[in-house]
Order: structure tokens, then sequence, then C-alpha cells
């Protein structure tokens, strides 16, 4: 079955540690996303790319940081310089333009040590 | 004051209730999404509107482009639809989407 696979589902980071977070997907989407929710927040965007080997900043893209050299792949580091990094992270896919479907994985905590 | 914005904030309804969970925003727009998010985080996509109106089971959304409203409701409600509702909407360049904070529905037996 075609889906998102995100991992690990939780993690932690010690003081001055880049993390990276996996995104996985199979169902052969350009477009995907990486959002971070904090509790009473609605999602923000932190980076999105669009095609292989391009991806644009978001409205949160300080101390993060991505790549897209596969279509299927993009995952996300969380680097030292994010200094308030603890929150749930959801990697997303969509298909048409404009967006017409979204699919979701299903999500890391990150939490500091 | 946020482009998007659902209410209430939290709905506790009993089984059989219909349901109604509102979002307004402030920007044009090209599309709105209705998401479902259950506890554990994972999120489901219910609809996509430009437009009009879409049915899917117990599940309504509508949307009114002019008033810059749309409404998700829910008919028959049961314990199972207890979630966080999330409206989205997509901005006129097309790619980005703008969340709300989301309501969070409980439905008791």
């Amino acid at each position: 079955d075609g889906g998102i696979t995100q991992s690990p589902k939780y993690l932690f980071r010690k003081e001055g540690q880049n993390v990276t977070l996996s995104c996985e997907q199979n169902l052969n989407h350009d477009a995907m996303y990486w959002y971070r929710q904090d509790p009473g927040q609605g999602l923000r965007l932190i980076y999105y790319s669009q095609i292989v080997n391009d991806f644009q900043k978001g409205d949160i893209a300080e101390g993060y940081s991505v790549s897209r050299e596969k279509k299927e792949s993009f995952p996300l580091t969380v680097t030292s310089a994010q200094k308030n990094p603890t929150a749930f992270y959801l990697c997303a896919s969509a298909a048409g333009d404009p967006i017409e479907k979204l699919f979701f994985g299903s999500g890391t905590q990150l939490s500091v040590l | 004051k946020n482009e998007v914005e659902q209410s209430p904030q939290n709905l506790t309804a009993q089984e059989g209730e219909f349901i109604t969970i509102n979002c307004s925003y402030s920007v044009g727009i090209s599309a709105l999404h209705w998401l479902q998010q259950h506890p554990g985080g994972g999120i489901v996509s219910l609809f996509m509107l430009s437009s009009g109106k879409k049915k899917h089971g117990r599940l309504i959304a509508t949307i009114n482009i002019q008033e810059k409203h749309s409404s998700l409701h829910i008919t028959a409600s049961h314990p199972r639809d207890s979630a966080v509702y999330i409206c989205a909407v997509l901005g006129t360049s097309g790619s980005r989407l703008t969340f709300g904070e989301g309501t969070q529905l409980t439905v008791n037996p």
C-alpha cells in the first residue's frame, strides 16, 4: 500500500547535537513538506520541496535543514542552532496543483534531554 | 489575528448529536482542506473544497467563498469521531497551506 513513513516515532536530542528525522513516500508525489506542531498552535511550515534537488524555506526554517536527493525521500535535520526543538514533527506529501490531496506521516516527537 | 480561525476550540457532545465546526479565513484562497488528527498524532485528509458542498458518509463540508467561511458537519456523532479537526487554506500561489489551531471534539457514549 502507498503511504508516507516517518521514523523514528520518538527521538531525544542532547545539547549541541544534530538529529535527523526520516520521511519516505511511495506515492510518487512531487511535493513534500515538513511541519512543526506545538500544543495549542496550528501546524507551521518548516521547509517544502516541489521537485527533486530543490526546496524552499517555510515560515520557521531557522535551525533546520533538508535535502531532496530522491523523489521518495525528504529528511529533516534539526541542528544545534534550533534552541527550542521540542515539538511534534509531521511530514506530508501532496498531489495535484493546486493541492487536492494531502497525505501525512505518523509524526516524530522530538524531545531535548 | 490568525489568518485562519476555527471555532469552537473545544467541543463535547453526546453520541448521536449533530456537530458543527466552523472555519473563517481572511485571505484569498484557491482551496480549503479539512483534516482529522487522532490521538497519537497521525493526520488524515477528509475534504478538499473550492466551492459548494461535499459529503462523505456522515461528514459534510461546505464553503462560502464570498463570506470566507467553511463548516464541517458530523451527523449522528459517535465516540470514534473524537479527534482534533483542522481547517487549512491553500493560498492563491498554490502550494502552501495555512492551518487553523484545530477543534478538539469529544463525543461521549
